[in-house]
Formats: structure tokens, C-alpha cells, sequence
């Protein structure tokens, strides 16, 4: 059974950095495409990235490129999103998702349970 | 960016009745389209993929149409369990997007 179990939120302060993880089970991680996508309270869900099934090629949405970093350890399983500088509109629940194949089909298949990260001074 | 446009934003019907959902996109994204189900408190569930396509174990009471610009998601004979929030989602062009989502409630 596929299982995506992300970690690491929680409350930070504005101008501060925070690392989100995800460990994956259940699939040989090695092989997919993973991505993270996040829903404010408001529930708008945006993409902010993915990143190849050997880390070497990552995409992002252009307004989140020059502060969020993807990366990921495949001897671990895990996945990571590196957050910098966050804002207070940065507040939201963080999914680490897989698609159906290991080709990044688009569409998302397989969501972890979500890390909450709420950004406060 | 591509916009979807998702209407309505909420609904209430009937069980069994049949309802339907719109996604409208900015630009012609060739059925590079998903559909998504929220049930308060949880994760999204992939519904449907290539606008048409039923995700393995979805209810057949799901459907996917349209193409172009405009895409439908169908909910025939509606359950109680069907109460959620549907997004639609495009993967025609990054970066990848999202409606604003359709909260269906039961009469």
C-alpha cells in the first residue's frame, strides 16, 4: 500500500526557514516523479513543485521558485521542501504527492495526510 | 498561467439526483485534465484523469467529459457520501493549477 506521510510543520514566524519531509512506503520511491502541493485555510490548492525520480530536474511555480527548494533522498525515502523566508501567506496544509506511474503524468494519484504550517509572529 | 474557472462553488441536491460540475480553462488544454474529491477533514481523491478517464476504484456513478476549454464532472444518483468539495486540475502546461473548488452538499 502506498503510504506518504509528511512531517515538519507547524508555527513559524515571518523571514523565518522551515524544512517539510515526507517519507514515502509502500512503492519503490527511486522510481516516481513526486511533487508537493498546498491548500490555504481558504481550501485554494496551488502546485508548488516536483521533482524528477533522481533528483536531478526539479520544476516550480514561477512565484514560489526563488523560496521554496524540492529535494529528495532516495535511500531514505524521503522527500523535502525547503521553505525560506516564509510569509504569512505561506500558511497552509503541505501534501507530498505521487502520480499513478513513475512519468509525471500531471495528475495526482496519491496524497499524504498534509503538514499544517502556519506562519505568525 | 492557466486559469480555471470552477463553477458553481457550491451546491445542494437531492439524493439521487444527478449534479454537474464545470471547470472552464483560459486556453485549450487537449483533456490534460483531473478531477479531485475532499471530504471535510481529509486528503484529496483522484476521481478522474485525462478528463474522461475513471480512476481505479471511483464509483461508476462518476463521469468525466469535455474537451478544448470546457470540462464537466457528473455525479449521477447522488449518495450521501458524495458530500465534499470538488476540484478540477490541469496538467496540460506548468505551472500545474487548480479550480477554486465546488462544495456539494445534500439537500
Amino acid at each position: 500500500e502506498v503510504q506518504l506521510v509528511e512531517s515538519g510543520g507547524g508555527l513559524v514566524k515571518p523571514g523565518a526557514s522551515l524544512k517539510l519531509s515526507c517519507v514515502a512506503s509502500g512503492f519503490t520511491f527511486s522510481d516516481y516523479w513526486m511533487s508537493w502541493v498546498r491548500q490555504t485555510p481558504g481550501k485554494t490548492m496551488e502546485w508548488i513543485g516536483d521533482i524528477k525520480y533522481d533528483g536531478s530536474y526539479t520544476n516550480y511555480a514561477p512565484s514560489l521558485k526563488n523560496r521554496f527548494t524540492i529535494s529528495r533522498d532516495n535511500a531514505k525515502s524521503t522527500l523535502y521542501l525547503q521553505m525560506s523566508n516564509v510569509r504569512s501567506e505561506d500558511t497552509a496544509t503541505y501534501y507530498c504527492t505521487r502520480g499513478t506511474t513513475g512519468i509525471p503524468e500531471g495528475w495526482f494519484a496519491y496524497w499524504g495526510q498534509g503538514t499544517l504550517v502556519t506562519v505568525s509572529s | 498561467d492557466i486559469r480555471m474557472t470552477q463553477s458553481p462553488a457550491s451546491l445542494s441536491a437531492s439524493l439521487g439526483e444527478t449534479v454537474n460540475i464545470e471547470c472552464l480553462a483560459s486556453e485549450d488544454i487537449y483533456s490534460d485534465l483531473a478531477w479531485y474529491q475532499q471530504k471535510p477533514g481529509k486528503s484529496p481523491q483522484l476521481l478522474i484523469y485525462n478528463a474522461n478517464s475513471l480512476q481505479n476504484g471511483v464509483p461508476s456513478r462518476f463521469s468525466g467529459s469535455g474537451s478544448g476549454t470546457q470540462y464537466s464532472l457528473k455525479i449521477n444518483s447522488l449518495q450521501s457520501e458524495d458530500v465534499a468539495t470538488y476540484f478540477c486540475q490541469q496538467y496540460n502546461n506548468y505551472p500545474l493549477t487548480f479550480g477554486s473548488g465546488t462544495k456539494l452538499e445534500i439537500k
